[in-house]
This record gives C-alpha cells, sequence and structure tokens, in this order.
C-alpha cells in the first residue's frame, strides 16, 4: 500500500519561530510536492521537486523554503512563522511521468500564535 | 491568477438525487484533468480523470464531462449516497510539458449528501 506520511498531525508554533514541517515517500517517486489548503482557495503549490535536490517555485512561494537531500524525504521550512502562515500543509509525491496522480499525506494542521 | 475555477463553493442533496460540480480553466496548455476526493481528516485521493480528445468518461457513478470550445468540464455523481459526503477538487495539468506535473487545482466543493 503506497504511502506519503507527514510528521505531525498538528502543530502549534509562536511567531517568528523556525517551522520544519518533514514528508516521507515510500513510493520512489521522482516528484514530490508541498501545499497549504486554505478554505476557499482550493490546493496553492508552495514548491516541488523532481529530483534530489532540485527545487521548483510553486505559486505562493514566499516565506517558506525547501530541502530535498534524499529522494524519499521533502521538507518545509518557515524561517520565521507568521500568523497568515495559520494553514493545513499537505505534502504529496508523484511519478515523473504521472503528474496528475498525486499521493497525498494526511496533512499538518500548523496553527501560529 | 486562479485559472481553474470551480463551483459551487458547498453543495447539499438528498441520497439518490445528482450531484453536479462544475469547472472552467483558462490555460489552453492543460491536457489532463482530474478530480480528487477528499474525506475529513485524510488528504486528498484521485477519483477520475479525463483527457481533452474524449466528451465523457465513467466510472461507476462517477462521469465527467468536458467540453474542449467552452473549456469547461464537470463532475456527476449519480445516485448519490451519504458516503460520498467529502471536498472534491478538480485540477488541470500540461502533462506533456515541462512543468514536471504541476497541478492546478480548482477551490473545491464541499459535497454533503443527506440520508
Amino acid at each position: 500500500d503506497v504511502k506519503v506520511t507527514q510528521s505531525s498531525r498538528y502543530l502549534v508554533k509562536r511567531t517568528g519561530e523556525k517551522v520544519f514541517l518533514e514528508c516521507v515517500q515510500d513510493m520512489d517517486h521522482e516528484n514530490m510536492f508541498w501545499y497549504r489548503q486554505d478554505p476557499g482557495l482550493g490546493l496553492r503549490l508552495i514548491y516541488f521537486s523532481y529530483d534530489v535536490k532540485m527545487k521548483e517555485k510553486g505559486d505562493i512561494p514566499e516565506g517558506y523554503s525547501v530541502s530535498r537531500e534524499k529522494k524519499e524525504r521533502f521538507s518545509l521550512i518557515l524561517e520565521s512563522a507568521s500568523t497568515n502562515q495559520t494553514s493545513m500543509y499537505l505534502c504529496a509525491s508523484s511519478r515523473l511521468d504521472r503528474g496528475y496522480e498525486q499521493y497525498f499525506g494526511p496533512g499538518t494542521r500548523l496553527t501560529v500564535t | 491568477q486562479q485559472q481553474v475555477k470551480q463551483s459551487p463553493q458547498s453543495l447539499i442533496v438528498q441520497k439518490g438525487g445528482i450531484s453536479i460540480i462544475n469547472c472552467a480553466y483558462e490555460n489552453t496548455a492543460f491536457d489532463y484533468f482530474p478530480w480528487y476526493q477528499q474525506f475529513p481528516g485524510k488528504g486528498p485521493a484521485l477519483l477520475i480523470a479525463i483527457r481533452p480528445d474524449v466528451s465523457e468518461k465513467k466510472e461507476g457513478r462517477f462521469t465527467i464531462s468536458f467540453n474542449k470550445s467552452a473549456k469547461q468540464f464537470s463532475l456527476h455523481i449519480m445516485d448519490s449516497q451519504p458516503g460520498d459526503s467529502a471536498t472534491y477538487f478538480c485540477a488541470a495539468i500540461n502533462a506533456g510539458g515541462t512543468s514536471y506535473g504541476k497541478l492546478t487545482f480548482g477551490q473545491g466543493t464541499i459535497l454533503t449528501v443527506h440520508p
């Protein structure tokens, strides 16, 4: 059974803290993605990676950075968390040739106070 | 700029009824249109997908209708069941391009099916 796991289901951080969200996939997928989900706005792509050490900006990269040192692991970093980054964060992965078929993790609900 | 517009934002249907969710896109480079289903507490999962060279695709009670000239596509759920209650996202991708699998999602529709 294919699996994408995220390090935390719920996270509460203070404004200005550095936040790490970890994602691991066991499907040997080339592509990995970070989205944030907000009511009425759907899923918005923050960053994606199509190979180790490669990264591409998505639609809303401001305030975020990413790291992919191993194929199975993709990390999202909030350098200095702000209240407007309170959201649901979803990680996904896909094969390079089947980008339309993305497998999602369960999400991390991040609250920044 | 939102390139895929989805409506309605929420939908309430009685058991056995037909649920219809509509999407419209702007980018003519999109060449694959998947729908994702998300249950509470879970990540989205691929439900059904269509290419623009076909006008309709059916899988069980779920049907995608596609109108290329109007740049619109829709999801129909026949005989809707309470277990179909979920959030549905349409999406689009330029699968043949160099976008490396970058999906553009609609805003989502919260479907509630009453028993």
